[in-house]
């Protein structure tokens, strides 16, 4: 079956500009989770999502990120305002439940703020 | 807070050679431990994990991993590593079941190079 997708797969943008990036998790998985895999820092978690509801938001590095997950299915990460410390690979995993269960990877979404 | 911390940040073997990379983490309660391996321009994929049972615990392409509870460890370890285990290797961990996480806390990650 199909993996976890994400897009673009590539984006560059200016600073001071937002930007929209695009996850669609495995089909039935009701957990969600945005990481941030960036030079120096490794893997970072953003958010999660259980459904369309966000218990998690702690790793959301600034007021500029935000979330939201419809249908229970599709996420979209938004930055606004991206800073070049924004630029990094930004990862979603999807998983059937919450804790202890496998969480599938998408390629992720490169993203350089120039 | 949970960390994980992974030793090696560049690991260089030769082919046949035995692996072993080292992972701690801190967190007092019952953890899911997992390995994840990223290949060149693939995706993260799932190596092995540990929830409870048996402390060693055998994943896909020969690797295997030990928890080793007083040590707060959960090491990788291969016999004889193949050009193809040329990845970069990440360990995490999230609270078992009970605890209010369920995002993984990745190590840093180290990369192996197998030289043919």
């Amino acid at each position: 079956g199909a993996g976890v997708s994400q897009s673009p797969s590539n984006k560059v943008t200016e600073k001071g500009k937002d930007v929209e990036l695009r996850c669609d998790p495995i089909s039935g998985h009701t957990a969600l989770y945005w990481y941030r895999q960036s030079l120096g820092q490794g893997l970072e978690f953003l958010i999660y999502f259980q459904g369309n509801s966000a218990p998690d938001k702690s790793g959301l590095p600034s007021d500029r990120f935000s979330a939201e997950r419809t249908g229970g299915s599709v996420s979209t990460l938004t930055i606004q305002r991206t800073q070049q410390e924004d630029s990094a690979v930004y990862l979603c995993a999807s998983s059937l439940g919450r804790t202890g269960n496998e969480q599938f990877f998408g390629p992720g979404t490169r993203l350089t703020v120039l | 807070a949970q960390s994980v911390s992974q030793h090696n940040h560049h690991v260089i073997l030769s082919e046949a050679a035995s692996l072993e990379l080292g992972c701690n983490y801190s967190y007092g309660g019952t953890v899911n431990l997992f390995w994840y391996v990223q290949y060149p321009g693939q995706h993260l994929q799932l190596l092995l994990k540990y929830f409870s049972g048996d402390p060693l615990v055998k994943g896909i392409k020969g690797f295997e991993a030990e928890f080793i509870k007083s040590k707060f460890s959960f090491n990788l370890r291969k016999p004889s590593v193949q050009w193809s285990d040329t990845a970069e290797y990440f360990c995490a961990v999230n609270a078992g079941y009970g605890g209010s996480q369920g995002n993984l806390i990745f190590g840093k990650g180290t990369k192996l190079s197998v030289k043919p």
